[in-house]
């Protein structure tokens, strides 16, 4: 089965630390992939993990856990320009499978 | 490099009209995907094709909606007869590969209002 599951919204202030987690249930997986969509725009990339652990880029992270079905995007340092939707998007086999994305406001 | 081109970006229609939308990937790029996107919505995949073959149709309501990618480079997606139901984005996306090389470039939409 599919199945990925994300927060709907999120709110956080400038110059805070923000966790947008992601569940995902498949029967085959080969990666997890975290999207970015401003209002308007479509989708660009933000990161792929396909081993268990930390990925790090910039103000930017991404962790997964396999045996959980397990990730997580982390932004430091907010800016208002990060104010957004996050998708979390499971590589199934050849398919890729987007969660609803997670709306996050980022507040002065 | 030259991203992923759609066309028209917005497009009104009244329902069971007809539309078509157009998307040139990037060059070089096999794998091409078209994906509906309602409003507050994560895309979903309508057809993937490998160069000029299908992968993936599943989802793809085929009484309506057909789509074809011929040499193997740009595609079209046409809907007839549209419903109400139909009214989202049409995001086309191509990617080099699977895997690693698998990230997706999207283009810029297509957003199809039908009244």
């Amino acid at each position: 089965g599919q199945n990925i599951d994300q927060p709907t919204e999120m709110t956080a202030t400038e110059g805070a630390i923000v966790q947008i987690n992601c569940t995902y249930q498949t029967s085959g997986f080969n990666g997890l992939f975290w999207y970015q969509q401003h209002a308007g725009e479509a989708p660009t990339f933000l990161s792929y993990n396909v081993l268990d652990g930390l990925e790090e880029k910039g103000r930017f992270s991404s962790f997964l856990s396999r045996s959980k079905g397990y990730s997580y995007l982390l932004l430091k340092e907010l800016q208002m320009k990060d104010s957004a939707s996050y998708l979390c998007a499971d590589l199934e086999a050849y398919k890729y499978i987007f969660g609803t994305g997670t709306r996050l406001k980022v507040l002065a | 490099e030259a991203g992923v081109a759609q066309s028209p970006r917005y497009k009104i229609i009244e329902k069971r009209q007809s539309v078509a939308f157009w998307c040139n990937p990037i060059s070089g790029h096999a794998t091409l995907y078209w994906y509906q996107q309602i409003l507050g919505q994560g895309p979903k995949l309508l057809i993937q094709f490998q160069n000029n073959g299908v992968v993936d149709d599943s989802q793809l309501p085929k009484d309506r909606f057909s789509a074809e990618r011929l040499k193997g480079v740009d595609s079209t997606l046409k809907i007839q007869p549209a419903k109400l139901e139909d009214s989202a984005v049409y995001l086309c996306a191509s990617s080099l590969g699977t895997g690693p090389t698998g990230e997706l470039f999207f283009g810029e939409g297509s957003r199809l209002t039908v009244l």
